[in-house]
């Protein structure tokens, strides 16, 4: 089974607009971690927000917000004020932190937003 | 600044030729990872070193080896690359628990 489940393969945003993007995951280890990160077309990774299983809060950074949803195993990433420089790829991971130090990617979100 | 630096950024290569990829860190991590990119697919984890201990993903062919000769560099060796070995690969190094992972620029490979 997949560990980690992206189903939008590309969504598109109007400037200034929030936008959602899903995230499922699945894993029987009680401690895990939810990453998010953006690729642009040059190719480099980065890191956007981190979500732990045992955080109460959903996590926020900036314009970042991750809508935790335990028991539905999903951690969406919600962009605020989309802007023009938003347009990526966006890659939601997990880390099971019992069994390695392997991260689990899903297979993306291609990001466009329009102006 | 910390970072990861992987070298070179392009890399040109020909048919059964081999190559290395080399990444280096200032972040003095434990963690270091090398991830085969494909155009519009997800990273997929060739192999990853705690410390000096080596941790090889099942699929990974064994046409790919690494090196870890110190805490601060890592390498990829492609022993006879083939035409489907063109990609992006990407370095990333995490100083483990609950940190993320910190990459590299990449390098992307093509194979002629």
């Amino acid at each position: 089974a997949q560990k980690i489940t992206q189903t939008q393969p590309g969504m598109f945003v109007q400037e200034k607009e929030a936008v959602t993007l899903d995230c499922t995951y699945d894993t029987s280890d009680p401690s895990y971690g939810l990453f998010w990160y953006k690729q642009p077309s040059s190719g480099e990774m980065i890191f956007l927000i981190y979500q732990g299983s045992y955080d109460q809060q959903n996590a926020t950074e900036g314009r970042y917000s991750l809508n935790f949803q335990k028991a539905r195993k999903s951690a969406n990433l919600v962009i605020s004020a989309s802007q023009l420089g938003d347009s990526a790829m966006y890659f939601c991971a997990m880390r099971e932190f019992n069994t390695g130090n392997q991260f689990y990617f899903g297979t993306g979100t291609s990001l466009t937003v329009i102006p | 600044d910390a970072m990861v630096i992987q070298n070179p950024r392009y890399q040109v290569t020909q048919f059964g030729k081999p190559v290395t990829l080399s990444c280096s860190q200032t972040l003095n991590h434990n963690v270091m990872y090398w991830y085969q990119q494909k155009s519009s697919q997800a990273p997929k984890l060739l192999f990853h070193y705690y410390d000096k201990d080596f941790n090889n993903e099942a699929d990974t062919p064994d046409n790919f080896q690494s090196r870890r000769p110190n805490t601060s560099f890592c390498f990829l060796d492609i022993r006879s690359p083939g035409l489907g070995d063109a990609a992006m690969y990407l370095c990333a190094t995490s100083p483990g628990g609950i940190e993320t992972q910190y990459f590299g620029p990449g390098t992307r490979l093509l194979v002629l």
